[in-house]
């Protein structure tokens, strides 16, 4: 069964760093784009980012560019997100998928003093 | 960035009845492959969001048929022919054939 299991949900404080995972499994791992979405509070869809693990070529939303990182480690079939310096306005739920075909259960981060 | 729009943002459907979502994008979708990378989602209460219909009108592994998709260039319509209690929730269109990936503000179907 293809599945994408994400990490679990976190709260965090303005400022603090944070990288949350996808681990794909059930399919081959390097041959698919993973991408990440945003969903705020109450809002739609917003795309961040997707990342190619068979070489790690990686796009940007430019809305995100410079504000998150986007990376995956083949080795564990593994994607993740991460931020340096965590706002309140990060404050949402984090989906990755696996080219739409596969979606994570999404993991709630949320940031708050 | 291209665009995409749809409407209307809010269905009241009422059960048994058809359904049909209208999404507009501001450039073609075409690709330089000749692919047309279209889609639909569907995110019920809760739940994350699934893949209902790729590249136009093809539906996903387990999709039922009510779904349809259709369309080309700019305009593209998803269609639920007969609406069902498990049906609501909010229905993005989104486009895959130039980056950055886009989606749609999102359709509400709700029973009246």
């Amino acid at each position: 069964e293809v599945q994408l299991v994400q990490s679990g949900a976190e709260v965090k404080k303005p400022g603090e760093s944070l990288k949350i995972s996808c681990k794909g499994s059930g399919y081959s791992f390097t041959s698919y784009w993973i991408g990440w979405v945003r969903q705020m509070p109450g809002k739609g869809l917003e795309w961040m980012g997707i990342i190619y693990p068979g070489d790690s070529d990686t796009r940007y939303s430019p809305s995100f560019q410079g504000q998150v990182t986007i990376s995956a480690d083949k080795s564990i079939s593994t994607a993740y997100l991460q931020w340096s310096s965590l706002k309140a306005s990060d404050t949402a739920m984090y989906y990755c998928a696996r080219e739409w075909l596969t979606w994570g259960q999404g993991t709630l981060v949320t940031v708050s003093s | 960035d291209i665009v995409m729009t749809q409407t209307p943002l809010s269905s009241p459907v009422t059960l048994g009845q058809p359904a049909s979502i209208s999404c507009r994008s501001s450039q073609s979708l075409v690709h330089s492959d000749g692919n047309t990378y279209l889609s639909w989602l569907q995110q019920r209460p809760g739940q994350p969001p699934r893949l209902l219909i790729y590249k136009i009108s093809n539906r996903f592994s387990g999709v039922p048929d009510r779904f349809s998709g259709s369309g080309a260039g700019t305009d593209f319509t998803l269609k639920i022919s007969r609406v069902e209690a498990e049906d609501v929730g909010v229905y993005y269109c989104t486009q895959a054939t130039q980056f950055p990936i886009t989606f749609g503000q999102g359709t509400r179907l709700e029973i009246k």
